[in-house]
């Protein structure tokens, strides 16, 4: 069964609006992490923003936010006043305790100027 | 150098060759992964090695021989490879032992090889 889901293949932004990407997530285990990662077309992961499943208040890194829906089981991430540069692979991913990382298969964003 | 380094960046082989994909991290974690990305899948874990010892290998094939010296530096020995093993092999750390329970700690990715087998 798929773990962590991302929806949308690909996105359209404009410069300097907001996008949200989407994520959801299946665990039964109470404790967990979520990740985002950004992969540029050099191919590096780049880690981007972590939410704790006990964490109250939900996880901010400047540009970067994640709107954490802990009953959904939805951990989005916003991209605030999008630039040129933020085109890219998106990737969402969660590890549970005692186990490895788990990928969803990515969101493609294009920022048109 | 700092963070997570990875060696080719580019690498074109044919399938009788042998070659090395050599990663060294920085961080001083204490575990570390090998991944392949192929176009349109998602990230496949091939290998984990926690403190020298390998704790996982996800059903990859013998073609592909790991090899982890110190907690420091991870290799991908490669030999008579497919031309669908062709992808971008990512190395990545983490802080932790693998398997410890630490669901909060990160892992830190290096830029990848890029491997062309034909």
């Amino acid at each position: 069964a798929q773990k962590i889901t991302q929806t949308q293949p690909g996105m359209f932004v404009q410069e300097k609006e907001a996008v949200t990407l989407d994520c959801t997530y299946d665990t039964s285990d109470p404790s967990y992490g979520l990740f985002w990662y950004k992969q540029p077309s050099s191919g590096e992961m780049i880690f981007l923003i972590y939410q704790g499943s006990y964490d109250q208040q939900n996880a901010t890194e400047g540009r970067y936010s994640l709107n954490f829906q802990k009953a959904r089981k939805s951990a989005n991430l916003v991209i605030s006043a999008s630039q040129l540069g933020d085109s890219a692979m998106y990737f969402c991913a969660m590890r549970e305790a005692g186990q490895n990382f788990v990928f969803g298969p990515g969101t493609r964003l294009s920022v048109l100027p | 150098e700092t963070g997570v380094t990875q060696t080719p960046r580019h690498l074109v082989m044919g399938m009788t060759n042998k070659k090395s994909l050599k990663c060294e991290q920085h961080l001083g974690h204490n575990a570390m992964y090998w991944y392949k990305q192929s176009a349109k899948k998602p990230l496949e874990l091939m290998f984990v090695y926690s403190l020298e010892e390998r704790v996982e290998n996800n059903s990859v094939p013998s073609r592909f021989s790991p090899e982890c010296p110190n907690s420091s530096h991870l290799f991908l020995h490669l030999h008579t490879l497919q031309p669908e093993d062709s992808a971008l092999y990512l190395c990545a750390s983490s802080q932790g032992l693998a398997g410890s329970g630490k669901f909060q700690e990160t892992q830190y990715f290096g830029p990848g090889t890029r491997l062309l087998v034909l």
